[in-house]
């Protein structure tokens, strides 16, 4: 595609659902990174792939979290049993090379929690 | 822990001012600093710098590194509505991930 594409645009759920959050990167870019963005804050870093491999999870701030991408193309960012501090907007960014420095960031999901 | 931490957070100006946006970093190993203009979510990038003094130009903004004193500025002359964003800086350190700043919010009044 012409850029990085995030579905949904915006989320709305309830305390305790689950939610998937979809990333379609630039065709043919290895690399695939997730953020989360507070109101008011930068980006954090959750997690980097390259290809299939999930190379750095470090970020992801507990193990409701999870993430992956098991063709090496889209990814999906699950948050398991949400809560309201996960309110926030998810980028998703993808790259050629394998640098960060060379991301291409999506429009993101704005996920608010009630 | 790197860190990054840009001022102002929040900037008022009129068109036809000129800014200057500051971010200083703290990194064990750093790699790259870059410059992003953030407006309604995507980030968009503006400026990659690695090397100290050289100036990155694009239009009416500019950006410059100083790796001696670890700070980066972000100008932007002849300001138009249009500017008004989310400024954000990130250093790129060692493995994948950039680290972000705050951002500074720019609002450029007609």
């Amino acid at each position: 595609g012409a850029g990085v594409s995030q579905s949904p645009r915006y989320k709305v759920a309830k305390r305790g659902q689950d939610v998937a959050l979809r990333c379609d990167p630039i065709s043919g870019h290895v690399s695939l990174f997730w953020y989360q963005q507070a109101l008011g804050q930068g980006p954090e870093f959750l997690t980097y792939f390259q290809n299939e491999a999930q190379l750095d999870k470090s970020g992801l701030p507990s193990d409701r979290f999870f993430a992956e991408r098991p063709e090496g193309s889209v990814s999906t960012l699950k948050i398991q049993r949400t809560q309201q501090e996960d309110s926030a907007v998810y980028l998703c960014a993808s790259s050629l090379v394998g640098l960060s420095t060379e991301a291409f960031f999506g429009q993101g999901t704005r996920l608010t929690v009630v | 822990e790197d860190k990054v931490v840009q001022s102002p957070l929040s900037l008022v100006v009129h068109e036809g001012d000129t800014v200057t946006l500051n971010c200083s970093y703290e990194v064990t190993n750093f790699r790259s600093l870059l410059w992003y203009k953030q407006e309604k979510k995507a980030p968009t990038f503006l400026f990659m710098l690695t090397s100290s003094g050289i100036e990155k130009k694009s239009g009416r903004l500019s950006s410059i590194l100083d790796k001696k004193e670890l700070f980066s500025i972000l100008n932007i002359t002849a300001t138009q509505t249009g500017d008004s964003a989310i400024y954000l800086c990130a250093e790129g350190t060692s493995g994948s991930r950039l680290t972000f700043g705050e951002g500074t919010q720019l609002t450029v009044n007609p």
